[in-house]
């Protein structure tokens, strides 16, 4: 059975440094997502992502994060700057025309 | 403004029995409402949705939920719990005229004891 893949599954970081991470969606879904979960809270919505370009973001998908498809298969989201509050598990999604999106297992990012 | 609700924390039940976890919404226009599972150290995994037509819907592993317009409601429910089904289950809302952007619920811990 298809599935989200994600990498790295951890990934340790200084403050203000970039990080890039990365999801496989299903080949053959249209629709992209990123969420995010700090520990101990909610799943939050991040951004949406069709036809090469954001059709939805949040208030947190500030100026310090990006998304990118750069390769059809690839989908990834970048934090330029990272801060200590922008640890926590971030979730990639996909779907195709229906309406469940199907999700990855989620890299865990800790900002030291 | 769309919003969820799950009211506890933590669900526990004895192998056997019957599971409900509760759900609300709150939502402008016709809701789609989901569930999901997130088992430890994976991520959230699909059971069911709730899109339009027959208000008790049928998802995998044996889940289903009812959904109830007048009380804004959508539990979970399963007839026979397995120790398998301990996880964490989110409830989650979208609106019809999103992009597909979910909101979630804050999650209900699901202990099943043998």
């Amino acid at each position: 059975e298809p599935e989200v893949t994600q990498t790295p599954s951890h990934q340790v970081t200084q403050m203000g440094q970039e990080v890039i991470l990365r999801c496989v969606p299903i080949s053959n879904h249209l629709y992209f997502y990123w969420y995010r979960q700090i520990l101990g809270q909610k799943v939050e919505f991040l951004v949406s992502f069709y036809n090469n370009e954001i059709s939805e973001k949040s208030e947190i998908f500030d100026d310090q994060f990006s998304v990118e498809r750069p390769d059809g298969s690839n989908f990834t989201l970048k934090i330029r700057s990272t801060k200590l509050e922008d640890s926590a598990m971030y979730f990639c999604a996909s779907r195709l025309a229906g309406n469940e999106q199907f999700f990855g297992p989620g890299t865990r990012l800790t900002v030291l | 403004a769309q919003s969820v609700a799950q009211p506890e924390d933590q669900v526990n039940v004895a192998e056997g029995n019957p599971l409900t976890v509760k759900c609300t919404y709150s939502v402008s226009g016709n809701p789609y409402l989901f569930w999901y599972v997130q088992y430890p150290n994976r991520g959230l995994q699909f059971l069911l949705k709730y899109i339009t037509g027959d208000n008790l819907v049928k998802g995998s592993y044996g889940f289903e939920a009812e959904f109830n317009k007048s009380q804004t409601s959508f539990h979970l429910k399963k007839p026979s719990a397995l120790v398998s089904d301990s996880a964490l289950y989110f409830c989650a809302v979208r609106a019809t005229d999103s992009w597909g952007k979910l909101q979630f619920g804050a999650g209900t811990q699901v202990v099943v004891t043998p």
